[in-house]
């Protein structure tokens, strides 16, 4: 059965801090990691990884995958209170339309 | 505008009684999900569907079932079989299967008084 972990489960900073989202996996025949971004209702996608050791950056939000570790971690620079927000870890493998999430990492920025 | 559209946005229900949520996608989409979402939890899949008149079980399909007569169209029946069904429903498509990147709609906070 494939397994998302993530950690911090919730993680308060203040504005302008640099936070560190933590993602491991196990999946059968890994096919992508995907990171969203759940404010209040509907997740919104930030990433998505294939390949390992290359890092994508949006702004402030950067994100790498390390396939020989089985982990990912999602960077935040230069945190705003808009960063409030539950993070998303998902993965998919054997069976494409079945990715597998975590359980979020919630992030709190105070002014 | 493009977009996933569910509807209701609450929906209360008494127990025992079958209730029918509502999914709309105008993006042309071929695959769409249905998720559901507890507090403090992440997404479990219940059904998804690649193409029109196909769907396949997800993770907790027990107590739920789905159709797809249309591209546009995914709507989820929660039964009276599932055991416990208040919860957060989130449905989303993707262009395809292969495809992961998924939109979300906005969901539906489902209450079984």
């Amino acid at each position: 059965e494939d397994k998302v972990v993530q950690s911090p489960l919730s993680l308060v900073v203040h504005e302008g801090d640099t936070v560190t989202l933590n993602c491991s996996y196990e999946v059968t025949n890994f096919r992508s990691l995907l990171w969203y971004k759940q404010e209040k209702k509907a997740p919104t996608f930030l990433f998505m990884l294939t390949s390992s050791g290359i890092e994508k950056k949006s702004g402030r939000l950067s994100s790498i995958l390390d396939k020989k570790e089985l982990f990912s971690i999602l960077n935040i620079t230069a945190t705003q209170t808009g960063d409030s927000a539950v993070y998303l870890c998902a993965t998919s493998g054997t069976n494409a339309g079945k990715s597998t999430f975590g359980d979020g990492t919630t992030l709190t920025v105070k002014p | 505008d493009g977009g996933i559209t569910q509807s209701p946005k609450y929906l209360f229900r008494k127990e025992g009684q079958n209730v029918t949520l509502s999914c709309e996608q105008n993006l042309n989409h071929d695959a769409m999900y249905w998720y559901r979402q507890d507090p403090g939890q992440g997404l479990r899949l219940i059904y998804y569907s690649q193409i029109v008149n196909d769907f396949q079980k997800g993770d907790i399909a027990e107590g739920y079932s789905v159709s797809r007569e249309k591209k546009e169209s995914f709507p989820l029946t929660v039964t009276s079989a599932q055991k416990n069904p208040t919860a957060f429903y989130l449905c989303a498509s993707s262009i395809d299967l292969e495809y992961n990147e998924q939109f979300f709609g906005p969901g539906t906070r489902l209450t079984v008084l």
